[in-house]
């Protein structure tokens, strides 16, 4: 089964600084790579995914993360961050031959991003 | 884009009470839907796959009897928590897949907010 690591549960950074989240998923032949943004009491909106091709992915927000299928990593980049940016950041993997179209999901257990003035 | 409706956003009720939550797709047919639990400050866990006119799915672990999923239409999955107690209070989501947009991954409703007293 897949796992997924999100290094740093919290992440503090000053307004306009640039940010790094860490993810790291269990290997597999192939997979998809998904980070999602949560505000407080809200759903899980997608910020940007990996299927194939490009290992550099952008998203929504300005925020962009890199495929490492050596390292497999999925970290998420900003290279300044808002303080509307605080929020829980969740980072999801799939393996696209379990289920065919309706693949299950596996979070990780989510990064706090607190953007201080 | 896809968009996923789930109500209520925020329900109390009194111990050894039922509650039902609704997830509904908008403008898209959704064939299997997922339903997670997410403890505070912590990931989502998965608890079932809802499957359109066929039994749920459940995840190692769930209550089947505790946690009724009924999927009777293509846009429409319930979760009833039956005889609910303190510790079924947490936050619950769905998602679902749009077929026509798979490249688009999981789109996830804005979660319920159950608290049992």
């Amino acid at each position: 089964a897949q796992s997924v690591t999100q290094l740093d549960s919290q992440v503090p950074v000053f307004e306009e600084a640039p940010v790094e989240l860490r993810c790291n998923y269990s290997s597999s032949v192939s997979v998809y790579l998904f980070w999602y943004v949560q505000y407080p009491n809200q759903g899980l909106q997608l910020l940007l995914k990996y299927l194939s091709g490009s290992t550099l992915v952008k998203g929504i927000n300005g925020f962009e993360a890199e495929f490492n299928k050596s390292q497999t990593s999925f970290h998420l980049r900003k290279p300044s961050v808002h303080i509307s940016d605080t929020a829980e950041y969740f980072c999801a993997v799939s393996d696209p031959s379990s289920g065919g179209s309706n693949y299950k999901l596996t979070f990780g257990k989510g990064t706090l991003l607190t953007v201080n003035p | 884009g896809a968009v996923v409706s789930q109500h209520p956003s925020r329900v109390i009720c009194k111990s050894g009470t039922s509650v039902k939550i609704e997830c509904r797709s908008l403008d898209f047919q959704a064939t299997t839907m997922f339903w997670y639990r997410q403890f505070p400050k912590q990931s989502l866990m998965l608890m079932a796959t809802s499957n359109e006119g066929s039994k749920a799915t459940y995840e190692q672990g769930v209550e089947k009897d505790k946690f009724l999923i009924n999927h009777a239409s293509l846009t429409l999955s319930t979760l009833t928590v039956t005889s609910a107690h303190p510790e079924d209070s947490s936050f619950y989501i769905c998602s679902a897949l749009d077929p026509g947009q798979i490249l688009y991954g999981y789109t996830f409703g804005s979660g319920t907010r159950l608290t049992v007293v």
